[in-house]
């Protein structure tokens, strides 16, 4: 398998913009994750999935924030309108199960809001 | 609220020498899980310990949890240039129902 794939690598963009960044889990994995890492913060669990369905999104930091799981193989995080507070790097990661099991995280996303 | 919490924030040693990290939690536990980050990359698993286990090895790898403590530390022998990135320790619990990452211990080797 070629692991968690998350695109685009790198995000430049303009305050006020849509953001959409997307990611593809490992291919039988039921649970999927969204994190983001910033130096203050550290890294904080924004939203996960279980079975494509959102099951926890006490993290995700304000209603600019949406993500989705329209299939197995395919979420998206969406930031509208984004703010120069919301640069950070975005993780995807997927596992088997909730908090037994490994975590496998994507290479991230770098956003910069200008 | 944080769960796992590491022990230095940072860590400099001389490659060849041991790395000592330090993780300590507050509620009970499932398992303990241990992360390295390289920079720029994204979390890599370490290795997995549960609470009924006291100490798990994994090549130059050992880890150990203390539950009566709450506390594990991840001991990485005869250090290598390649080991410099940041630890993450993350605890698993029922009652959370996510595994929760700590802020990190940055270890960088000096050759």
């Amino acid at each position: 398998d070629a692991g968690v794939i998350q695109s685009p690598r790198h995000e430049v963009t303009e305050m006020g913009q849509e953001v959409t960044l997307r990611c593809k889990p490992i291919s039988g994995h039921d649970y999927l994750f969204w994190y983001r890492q910033t130096m203050m913060r550290g890294l904080e669990l924004l939203i996960y999935f279980n079975n494509n369905v959102p099951i926890d999104d006490s993290g995700m930091p304000e209603d600019r924030f949406s993500a989705k799981m329209p299939n197995a193989s395919f979420s998206t995080l969406k930031i509208q309108p984004s703010e120069p507070r919301d640069s950070a790097v975005y993780f995807c990661a997927s596992s088997l199960f909730i908090y037994t099991d490994t975590q496998y995280f994507g290479p991230g996303t770098r956003l910069t809001v200008l | 609220s944080q769960q796992g919490e590491e022990d230095p924030q940072a860590l400099s040693i001389q490659e060849g020498e041991n790395a000592t990290m330090n993780c300590s939690y507050k509620t009970s536990i499932n398992n303990l899980q241990w992360y390295r980050q390289n920079s720029g990359r994204g979390l890599v698993h370490l290795i997995l310990i549960r609470s009924n286990e006291r100490e798990k090895h994994s090549g130059r790898l050992r880890v150990t949890l203390d539950t009566s403590k709450k506390s594990s530390s991840l001991l990485i022998t005869a250090s290598r240039a390649a080991d410099t990135a940041s630890y993450f320790c993350a605890t698993g619990n029922q009652g959370a129902q996510k595994l929760v990452f700590g802020q990190g211990t940055r270890l960088t080797i000096n050759p």
